[in-house]
């Protein structure tokens, strides 16, 4: 079974600094699909960005961008001149080539300080 | 807003009912999934419905059940409730089978 592992479970960053959040997966697929979430206090689950396996290029959405390590099993998400609406939960999650629903980790509370 | 709705928002309700959670998906989206979040357990996925045929299962008790009707809406059935079942449940919805998921706001289950 594929499995997601979010080792930081709290992050704390200033304002205008910028983080980064670790995210590493198991999977014995080679095709899949791979995202970052973010879930501010409201509770909604909004997409961040996304990263398919098969493309070597790093994702990046403007502030967000995505360090892809295949061989290494690796995807983390560095925040860019982090803002005080970047506080949130971000959870990184994982679907196989089937695509049969999303594997999540268990979240990093990111904390931004004024 | 992601387009995803769900209703309702919120629902408190006695150990051993039984009670619905519904679902509209974007328009045009075919794929719906739900999965639930709860302190303990975290993110799950539950299940997978595309274009009304049940798609792919994770980690859904027998005692719920869902299903895709022909407008694409879903409904997720959750019957003998207990204080576990308690949890915030996401319906999200996709274009197709590996497109991202747009996540509704998600119902608030409590169960007394």
């Amino acid at each position: 079974a594929q499995t997601v592992t979010q080792s930081q479970p709290e992050m704390s960053v200033q304002e205008a600094e910028t983080v980064t959040l670790s995210c590493t997966y198991d999977t014995s697929e080679s095709d899949y699909y791979l995202f970052w979430y973010k879930q501010p206090p409201s509770r909604q689950m909004i997409l961040v960005i996304r990263q398919e396996a098969y493309k070597q290029q790093n994702a990046t959405e403007n502030r967000f961008s995505v360090n892809f390590q295949k061989a290494a099993k690796s995807f983390s998400l560095k925040i860019s001149d982090s803002q005080l609406g970047d506080a949130a939960m971000y959870f990184c999650a994982y679907t196989g080539g089937g695509a049969d629903g999303l594997t999540f980790g268990k979240g990093t509370h990111l904390i931004i300080q004024p | 807003d992601s387009g995803v709705t769900q209703t309702p928002k919120h629902l408190i309700t006695a150990t051993g009912q039984r009670v619905t959670l519904r679902c509209s998906p974007r328009s045009g989206d075919l794929s719906v999934y739900w999965y639930q979040q709860s302190l303990d357990q975290g993110l799950q996925f539950l299940i997978q419905y595309y274009n009304g045929e049940e798609r792919a299962k994770g980690n859904i008790l027998e005692r719920f059940s869902a299903q895709q009707f022909p407008d694409l809406h879903s409904e997720l059935n959750l019957s003998s409730l207990e204080l576990g079942d308690s949890a915030l449940y996401f319906c999200a919805s996709s274009l197709g089978l590996a497109t991202e998921a747009f996540f509704g706001q998600g119902t608030r289950l409590t169960v007394v």
